[in-house]
């Protein structure tokens, strides 16, 4: 599975879009890039996938650039509960005997 | 539907002590995971079971046995706890056939004197 790079941080105001960036350059055709978000202490919990096009879902959007090689991931509308860790994860269906890998994610901080 | 549920929500044990950890996930999902949380760590897979019958190990299966007990409930055994293994033990299923979205279960937190 493609390795992921995410910023450390990053803070939002409440209301204001929250854009956050994945790199994986080394993806594969057939893997796909999902999200999965942790608020604190609880279990992480999905949030969207895609593979070549951009998907939207009740919860937020994903953009995927032309080449595969990053993402975006576009909470329209955060709010304080957005607060979490948020991560990037690029894996081929099936492979690497079926775990997702959980790097250390980027910590969004959504403010007043 | 409550998804994935995971008992004891807490648990302290004394080294060398044995206990096992429960999870059971109401989605009819086939494939169901072990993963354990260190501060300020990412996830890492304890063991798994594709369906029911099967198990395989995963990253760090050492310390710990597993049982898929039928297509709900998969548990995780610590035959003998070590402080290593003070952690906090997310349960989490898969939809499957045709994606990996893992659902995840709100977690037991371990410490081991």
């Amino acid at each position: 599975d493609a390795k992921t790079t995410q910023p450390t941080s990053m803070d939002c105001a409440e209301g204001r879009a929250a854009n956050l960036p994945c790199n994986h350059s080394t993806i594969s055709g057939n893997e796909y890039v999902y999200w999965y978000r942790q608020i604190h202490s609880q279990g992480p919990q999905y949030i969207i996938h895609g593979l070549k096009n951009n998907e939207t879902n009740e919860m937020a959007s994903l953009i995927i650039t032309e080449d595969r090689k990053s993402s975006t991931l576009i909470l329209p509308h955060a709010t304080l509960r957005d607060t979490a860790v948020y991560y990037c994860i690029v894996k081929g269906y099936g492979g690497g005997g079926n775990k997702l890998t959980f790097g250390t994610g980027t910590q969004l901080k959504v403010e007043l | 539907n409550a998804g994935v549920t995971q008992t004891p929500k807490f648990q302290v044990l004394k080294t060398g002590q044995s206990m096992t950890l429960q999870c059971a996930q109401d989605m009819n999902h086939n494939s169901m995971y072990w993963y354990r949380q260190d501060p300020g760590m990412g996830l890492r897979l304890i063991y798994y079971s594709a369906s029911e019958g099967t198990t395989d190990k995963g990253e760090v299966p050492n310390g710990y046995n597993v049982s898929r007990l039928n297509k709900r409930e998969f548990s995780l055994r610590l035959e003998s706890a070590a402080p290593s293994q003070t952690s906090v033990y997310f349960c989490a299923s898969r939809r499957g056939h045709t994606t990996d979205t893992q659902y995840f279960g709100p977690g037991t937190r371990l410490t081991v004197l």
